[in-house]
């Protein structure tokens, strides 16, 4: 049972332009979403967070959307670059920590130069 | 301070065969992380300990899966006659305290595979 997910496996985008990498929840428990950034033969990093008492949170180029009622978020990557190429993978935490952090499939975004 | 580390990076092994896994947290992180991540997933849980203490292992996949971490700092994961459906990448990944999400640090990973 899939609690998070990312429909899209993979996007491509033109450097310069707007990447928006999308994720549904199916659980209202949920209190706290991440992202995280996965390079080839590196461990998942950490890359922004938002809390579900917030619908924004901007950081840098990167900015992640929260909309509670449709139970979906979105990472907005702007302007795009070729360094952001890597799997993005959404990420819902409860109360109680990362015992419950439950990840998306992950996106692959590519950036060409 | 090199961060989270794992190894071995990659194990090859023939099923049956018994593997183990070892984790380095960072040195000052109490709570340390094992996820399993297969191919076109995302990281699953499998447990976690606090210093010493293995907090939850309700969602290790199988009784052939165990992790100790005798000394509240390196941790181990051993998997006992793996099979063929074991093949997966094995995270490992601490944090401070518990609700630091967004201190939780992963390592590069230990690649599975069994043939």
């Amino acid at each position: 049972d899939q609690q998070v997910k990312q429909n899209s496996p993979s996007l491509s985008v033109q450097e310069g332009r707007i990447s928006i990498l999308n994720c549904d929840y199916t659980n209202s428990m949920f209190d706290y979403f991440l992202w995280y950034k996965k390079y080839p033969a590196e461990g998942p990093t950490f890359l922004i967070s938002i809390s579900s008492i917030k619908d924004k949170n901007e950081d840098g180029r990167f900015t992640v959307f929260l909309n509670k009622s449709a139970k979906h978020l979105s990472l907005h990557i702007v302007p795009s670059q070729p360094g952001d190429s890597a799997v993005y993978f959404c990420a819902a935490v409860g109360q109680t920590g990362a015992n419950n952090l439950f990840f998306g499939t992950g996106t692959r975004l590519t950036v060409i130069p | 301070d090199t961060g989270v580390s794992q190894n071995p990076r990659h194990k090859i092994t023939k099923r049956g065969q018994n593997v183990t896994f070892r984790c380095d947290p960072i040195s000052e992180h109490n709570r340390l992380y094992w996820y399993r991540q297969t191919l076109g997933q995302g990281p699953e849980f499998l447990t976690y300990f606090q210093n010493e203490a293995q907090l939850e292992k309700s969602r290790l996949l199988s009784d052939r899966f165990s992790a100790e971490r005798p000394k509240g700092s390196f941790s181990t994961l051993e998997i006992q006659r793996t099979e063929q459906g074991d093949s997966a990448m094995y995270l490992c990944a601490s944090s401070p305290t518990s609700r630091d999400i967004e201190k939780l640090f992963f390592g590069s990973g230990t690649q599975l595979s069994v043939l």
